[in-house]
């Protein structure tokens, strides 16, 4: 059973740049959600999406947009991307029904703006 | 709004000691679900347990326990006899529309569990 996966783990930009992070979900997840965690801190939520919409957004710049694909796979994309963008950032599968099903988080991508 | 506070930011003990990470949220809800997760090194987050909230129910698993008390809002974490393999950051973390939905997190808690 696969878990949830991302790609790349690791990734260099210079300021200004734009960025795609994928994430594909545990096997049998149709939702996923995007979490940023800068270093010391805890994961803020971004986005989440499920049916190829997003169904709720935290409170990020209109930079960060995302996609989901009829595989449930997703893509977090950053535009003009700024220093304090560098992060961990974590993407997370559930079930969108399963309310009381936990989601699962993916080993992260870690972003480093220069 | 919803809240997490984890007042303690570093915890160091020694090998087989007992050591308690508190949590201590802030909902409007009466329905909300509450989560711990630990992360090592590697950065993955790994579940460890699910609180809902018409559940009181304290749980331990193994050398981990938890404490859910709704009167002081608070849902704390004791590991008994610590092991150098828990050493790793510790998240509580709150969810008002599901197990599934936005998770707020806590700052996270380093836990150092010396030899």
């Amino acid at each position: 059973d696969a878990g949830v996966t991302q790609s790349p783990t690791h990734l260099i930009k210079t300021r200004g740049q734009q960025v795609t992070l994928r994430c594909s979900p545990k096997s049998g997840h149709d939702t996923v959600s995007w979490y940023q965690q800068a270093l010391g801190q805890g994961p803020q939520f971004i986005f989440q999406y499920y049916e190829e919409e997003e169904r709720q957004r935290g409170n990020f710049p209109d930079r960060f947009s995302g996609h989901q694909f009829p595989n449930y796979s997703s893509e977090l994309n950053v535009n003009a991307l700024l220093l304090g963008d560098s992060a961990l950032y974590l993407c997370a599968s559930s079930l969108f029904w399963g309310k009381l099903l936990t989601q699962y988080f993916g080993p992260g991508t870690r972003l480093l703006v220069l | 709004a919803q809240k997490v506070t984890q007042a303690q930011t570093e915890i160091s003990v020694v090998e087989k000691e007992d050591v308690t990470l508190d949590c201590v949220y802030e909902t409007r809800d009466t329905t909300y679900y509450l989560f711990w997760y630990k992360q090592p090194p590697s950065g993955e987050l790994v579940f460890l347990i699910r609180r809902n909230s018409f559940d009181e129910q304290n749980e331990i698993s193994g050398r981990y326990s938890w404490n859910f008390q709704k009167s002081t809002s608070s849902f704390n974490f004791t590991i008994t006899a610590s092991q150098v393999v828990d050493s790793a950051v510790y998240f509580c973390a709150l969810s008002e529309d599901g197990a599934n939905s936005k998770l707020t997190f806590g700052k996270g808690i380093t836990l150092s569990v010396r030899p």
